[in-house]
């Protein structure tokens, strides 16, 4: 059975701070993995999508990165801004295809 | 595209009553999942659906829930009767046909969903 870890599961950090998330997940057979953000009393926004065959995907300042091997991936953020204080979670495709195994997310809180 | 639509955003009832939440997801999407979301678990797939055909149940926690879609545009998850340990957010999602590395989920806003 899939199992997705994240840690740590709360960081608090400096405006301007580079800062990473960490995900491991247990069973490496995977088709994607994809890294959200949750606001609070919100859904969740998918922010990155890595397939399998890929090492890492980056969109502005987030920067995510796979090996599958290792069962790890990383979420990059660069030159944090309060605004990205959310909870982000991160999820693998496992069993079938379509369905996602989800972590329980880190919440990042980036002070001014 | 207004996104993934979920009716009602926050619902509060009394233990043993019915509740229906409702999903409207994304127009051209072939897959429609619900998820749970509580502080002890985190997010959990409870059931999705291909072409309005449900694949996959293993999640749903006992026969008090069940999930029907009726058409591409619409589906449901009932639960009857409800406990307060159903108390959570419900999270309705939809994605794309592609390739199957390629599927990316997209969520409504959730559900809140109390049982007193």
């Amino acid at each position: 059975k899939q199992e997705v870890t994240q840690i740590p599961a709360a960081l608090s950090v400096p405006e301007g701070e580079n800062l990473v998330l960490n995900c491991s997940f247990t069973d490496s057979a995977i088709y994607n993995l994809q890294w959200f953000r949750q606001d609070p009393g919100k859904g969740l926004t998918s922010l990155l999508l890595i397939q399998s065959s890929q090492r890492e995907q980056t969109s502005g300042r987030l920067n995510a990165s796979l090996d599958k091997s290792s069962g790890r991936s990383t979420l990059y953020i660069a030159a944090s801004q309060p605004g990205d204080s959310a909870t982000y979670l991160c999820a693998v495709s496992s069993g079938g295809s379509e369905k996602l195994v989800f972590g329980k997310g880190t919440k990042l809180t980036v002070n001014p | 595209d207004a996104g993934v639509i979920q009716s009602p955003r926050h619902e509060v009832t009394e233990m043993g009553q019915e509740v229906t939440l409702r999903c409207k997801p994304i127009s051209g999407h072939d897959y429609l999942f619900w998820y749970r979301q509580t502080m002890m678990r985190g997010l959990e797939l409870l059931i999705y659906f291909n072409n309005n055909v449900p694949i996959d149940d293993s999640g749903m926690p006992e026969d008090r829930f069940s999930a029907k879609m009726p058409n591409a545009s619409f589906s449901t998850l009932k639960i009857q009767p409800s406990e307060p340990r159903d108390s959570a957010v419900y999270f309705c999602a939809s994605s794309p046909y592609g390739s199957p590395s390629s599927y990316e989920q997209y969520f409504g806003p959730g559900t809140r969903l109390t049982v007193t």
